[in-house]
């Protein structure tokens, strides 16, 4: 079965840091661009950032550009979102996803962050 | 970054009704949108790609019509399980940008 599961959210101080972590399952995961995409309480789902397979070519949304890093273990079939000088706005749930030409084919069941003193 | 308008943010609709939802590109994205539907605590689930194509095991009623930057997502006859919200997303340029979401609710 084809699964990706997120972990590693938490409660955090603003200023302070998280990594999330996502395994992946029952498909060639080095074959894959992979993505993060969050969703904050109430609101709509907000790209976060991608991966290309080999980790050569990162992309973010410049809400985040500077403060979190993409990365990924082939070897170990795992994604991973380094999350620093977290801000309230970063509260939300955050699911990793399988890309395939540019849409997501496969969601985690999403890891809760909130940013809060 | 390109922005999405989708629209209505919400509609009221019976089991059985024939149900579109509309996403407008800011600019110019060929085909290259999908949409989404995600219940509520679960996580968003895969419908359409490239405008058009049914993602595997996603029932007919579901079909996605468009190109350029009008795009249009129909359910044909609207089951008790369609009730959720709806997100279209372009993957034509970084940043990929997602549309506001319809929810569509029970009349």
């Amino acid at each position: 079965e084809v699964q990706l599961v997120e972990s590693g959210g938490g409660l955090v101080q603003p200023g302070g840091s998280l990594r999330l972590s996502c395994a992946a399952s029952g498909f060639t995961f080095s074959s894959y661009w992979m993505s993060w995409v969050r969703q904050a309480p109430g609101k709509g789902l907000e790209w976060v950032a991608n991966i290309k397979q080999d980790g050569s070519e990162k992309y973010y949304v410049d809400s985040v550009k500077g403060r979190f890093t993409i990365s990924r273990d082939n070897a170990k079939n795992s994604l991973y979102l380094q999350m620093n000088s977290l801000r309230a706005e970063d509260t939300a749930v955050y699911y990793c996803a399988r890309v395939m030409s540019g849409e997501m084919d496969v969601w985690g069941q999403g890891t809760t962050v909130t940013v809060s003193s | 970054a390109i922005r999405i308008t989708q629209s209505p943010s919400s509609l009221s609709a019976s089991t059985g009704d024939r149900v579109t939802i509309t996403c407008r590109a800011s600019q110019g994205i060929s085909s290259y949108l999908a949409w989404y539907q995600q219940k509520p605590g679960k996580a968003p689930k895969l419908l359409i790609y490239a405008a058009s194509t049914l993602q595997s095991g996603v029932p007919s009623r579901f079909s996605g019509s468009g190109s350029g930057t009008d795009f249009t997502l129909t359910i044909s006859c609207l089951q008790s399980e369609d009730f959720a919200t709806y997100y279209c997303q372009q993957y034509y340029s970084y940043p990929l940008t997602f549309g506001g979401g319809t929810k569509v609710e029970i009349k």
